[in-house]
């Protein structure tokens, strides 16, 4: 059983289009972030939500809105695609606080033609 | 291994030789660490941690050490094996602080056999 899973694994599609990538955690987990992983590799937290209620989002553009419908889904749907949100964007989820356990997905590359 | 410019840092080394893989972490607030392995295709996978309190954590092949000083840690595997090539990441949390991962600019790992 896979513990972070994403969907899907490959997106592509055009500037201006509405996409969605769904994740799911089977961990019992109570907060779920999700990261973006630029060309460079670099990986930076977008959002987190705790029992579906956001604690954290790092100014990231408002056509990226996170939705939790459950404490064991985030799901994370993008508005207006541009070309610069080609990336891998990974979910996350912990229980607990950081230090106790933090498990990734094996990540959605998004790419905008 | 730390970070100048645009371009990922690599370290190529021997199958059977020691890998030392360094970062610079951003926060002296920062009280625990991380280091993850990400090999293609996959998400970031724990390898280690280390809390502020301590200065070196070994595990299996794998030891880090923490300069709170300077800001520093590094990674040292043991005897690096072919399955040891990856890109490998340092991160950052402030306990009682946000729950997000900061993550340090990576470093990819060649063995060659």
């Amino acid at each position: 059983d896979t513990a972070v899973s994403q969907t899907p694994k490959y997106l592509v599609t055009q500037m201006g289009n509405d996409k969605s990538i769904k994740c799911e955690q089977n961990l019992g987990h109570d907060t779920m972030y999700w990261y973006k992983q630029d060309s460079k590799k670099f990986l930076k937290i977008m959002f987190s939500y705790n029992n579906k209620e956001l604690i954290i989002n790092e100014t990231v553009p408002n056509r990226f809105s996170p939705k939790s419908p459950d404490k064991a889904h985030l799901n994370l749907h993008i508005n207006s695609l541009e070309l610069g949100d080609s990336a891998v964007y990974f979910c996350a989820s912990s229980q607990g606080g950081i230090p106790y356990g933090y498990t990734f997905g094996s990540g959605t590359r998004l790419t905008v033609v | 291994g730390e970070s100048v410019g645009l371009h990922l840092p690599t370290l190529s080394v021997q199958e059977g030789d020691n890998s030392i893989i360094n970062c610079a972490y951003s926060n002296s607030a920062s009280d625990y660490f991380i280091w993850y392995k990400q090999e293609s295709g996959k998400g970031p996978q724990f390898i280690i941690d280390i809390r502020s309190n301590m200065d070196k954590r070994q595990g299996q092949r794998v030891t880090v050490l923490l300069n709170k000083t300077v800001k520093h840690l590094s990674l040292q595997i043991a005897a690096t094996q072919p399955g040891d090539s990856a890109v490998y990441f340092c991160a950052e949390n402030k306990a009682g602080g946000s729950e997000k991962l900061v993550f340090g600019k990576g470093t990819k790992l060649t063995v060659n056999p």
